[in-house]
């Protein structure tokens, strides 16, 4: 079964901090990994895209890479501010245009002043 | 960038009564939309994949027949959840896959989701 296991689940972090969300997933083949921020009572919002042969991707504070050997992605994100606090979430999708989807629990970041 | 609507944001009715939901592309054509089922802490679960012009797709364990999905055109599908009930309270999100290349392609956009609450 297709998995994609995230981590930590839950994350606390200081403003001005930096910190590292990882994403392991078991999809193969699979056409791309997305990272999603998702805000409370809000629909998720793309962060990042990335194919098979991509290794990073950044978006602002933003730093996504992917090791397609070991089936890792992390989501980076640099001098957190209080409006990261939010659920990220992982999605890997199989390849083909009726590839599904597979989403990860998402972790949720806490940032406190 | 691609923008999806979804509408209404919230609603509020009455056990037994039905409630329609709308998912919109905003600048772009849609051939697929998705709608997905929210329960607090845990990820998004899909509910059903819609095809333009052709008959929805459910995931195992939904019911068809409760949450009928119409797919009319390329930048609009409804999902109507009928006869609800209380346990139907959840947090309903669209997203819409396009035909163009880019990443239209790859169902990027997420509508803002639908909090339904069933009293």
């Amino acid at each position: 079964k297709n998995q994609v296991e995230q981590s930590p689940q839950s994350l606390i972090i200081l403003e001005g901090k930096n910190c590292t969300l990882q994403c392991n997933y078991t999809v193969s083949p699979f056409s791309n990994l997305r990272w999603y921020k998702q805000d409370t009572g809000r629909g998720p919002v793309s962060l990042t895209i990335m194919t098979f042969s991509e290794n990073t991707k950044s978006n602002g504070r933003y730093t996504a890479t992917l090791d397609a050997d070991t089936k890792q992605s992390s989501l980076h994100i640099t001098a957190s501010q209080l409006s990261d606090s939010a659920s990220y979430i992982c999605v890997v999708r199989g390849v083909g245009r009726a590839g599904k989807s597979t989403f990860g629990d998402g972790t949720t970041l806490t940032v406190k002043p | 960038g691609a923008v999806v609507s979804q509408h209404p944001s919230w609603v509020i009715c009455k056990s037994g009564t039905s409630v329609k939901i709308e998912c919109r592309s905003l600048d772009f054509q849609a051939t697929t939309m998705f709608w997905y089922r929210q329960f607090p802490k845990q990820s998004l679960m899909l509910m059903a994949t819609s095809n333009e012009g052709s008959k929805a797709t459910y995931e195992q364990g939904v019911e068809k027949d409760k949450f009928l999905i119409n797919h009319a055109s390329l930048t609009l599908s409804t999902l109507t959840v009928t006869s609800a009930h209380p346990e139907d309270s959840s947090f309903y999100i669209c997203s819409a896959r396009g035909q163009s290349g880019g990443e239209m392609d790859t169902e990027a956009f997420f509508g803002q989701g639908t909090r339904l609450t069933v009293v």
